[in-house]
């Protein structure tokens, strides 16, 4: 089992509607989580972190955090063609000493118009 | 931009070379962490540098070392070069090395061909 799970897609949503991305995590007692945003050829860039069960909002991004059941969504509102990316879901585990995260393998998100 | 830059941004080497990256962190984060991303994969932890001491390590042999200077800024170099080193090599910088103290955030990566 991965240590950090996503659906590879690509996952194609009209323009306007809400994308929903997930993400499942094999270590229970991982504490930070992350989604980051990556456009071909670029470096991946952070544009949500949560850390606690629930909601967290930042404009159009939803993440959501549920540690029973060791799950990460994002949400994507008001899809416009340039979220159109490799979306990384990424985890930071409870290791002794080393902040180090963990990536999933990505979810590629098309916003056709 | 996030502050964290890399250099060079692309380099071709050949099979059995050495290698020298270079990435200078974001002003006031005094941790680097260096990811290793394959075509069509997520990035994959190398190691991380904390106050110029290895900090942790993930699956990569000896030849991936590293360095970290006073200012913060670090070096991954790789020894004997094989084919599947081609990827783009990316560096993180944060703040703080324990857990919680993980936000990191990219410099532009350095894609590294090997033929």
């Amino acid at each position: 089992q991965k240590e950090v799970e996503q659906n590879s897609g690509p996952l194609s949503v009209p323009e306007g509607a809400i994308a929903s991305l997930n993400c499942t995590y094999s270590d229970r007692g991982s504490q930070s989580f992350f989604w980051y945003r990556q456009y071909s050829g670029k470096s991946p860039e952070l544009i949500m972190s949560i850390y606690s069960n629930g909601d967290k909002e930042d404009g159009r991004f939803t993440a959501q955090l549920n540690k029973a059941s060791q799950y990460v969504s994002l949400l994507i509102r008001d899809s416009q063609p340039s979220d159109s990316a490799t979306y990384l879901c990424a985890v930071n585990p409870p290791y002794s000493s080393a902040s180090k995260i963990i990536f999933g393998s990505g979810t590629r998100l098309s916003i056709r118009p | 931009e996030t502050g964290v830059t890399q250099s060079p941004t692309h380099l071709i080497k050949t099979r059995g070379q050495q290698v020298t990256l270079r990435c200078s962190s974001q002003s006031g984060h005094n941790t680097v962490s260096w990811y290793q991303q394959a075509l069509g994969q997520g990035p994959q932890f190398i190691f991380q540098y904390y106050r110029e001491e290895e900090n942790g390590r993930g699956n990569f042999p000896p030849r991936f070392s590293g360095l970290q200077f006073p200012n913060y800024s670090s070096e991954l170099n790789v020894n004997a070069l094989e084919l599947d080193d081609s990827a783009l090599y990316l560096c993180a910088s944060s703040l703080g090395a324990g857990a919680g103290n993980t936000e990191a955030f990219f410099g532009q990566g350095t894609r590294l061909t090997v033929v």
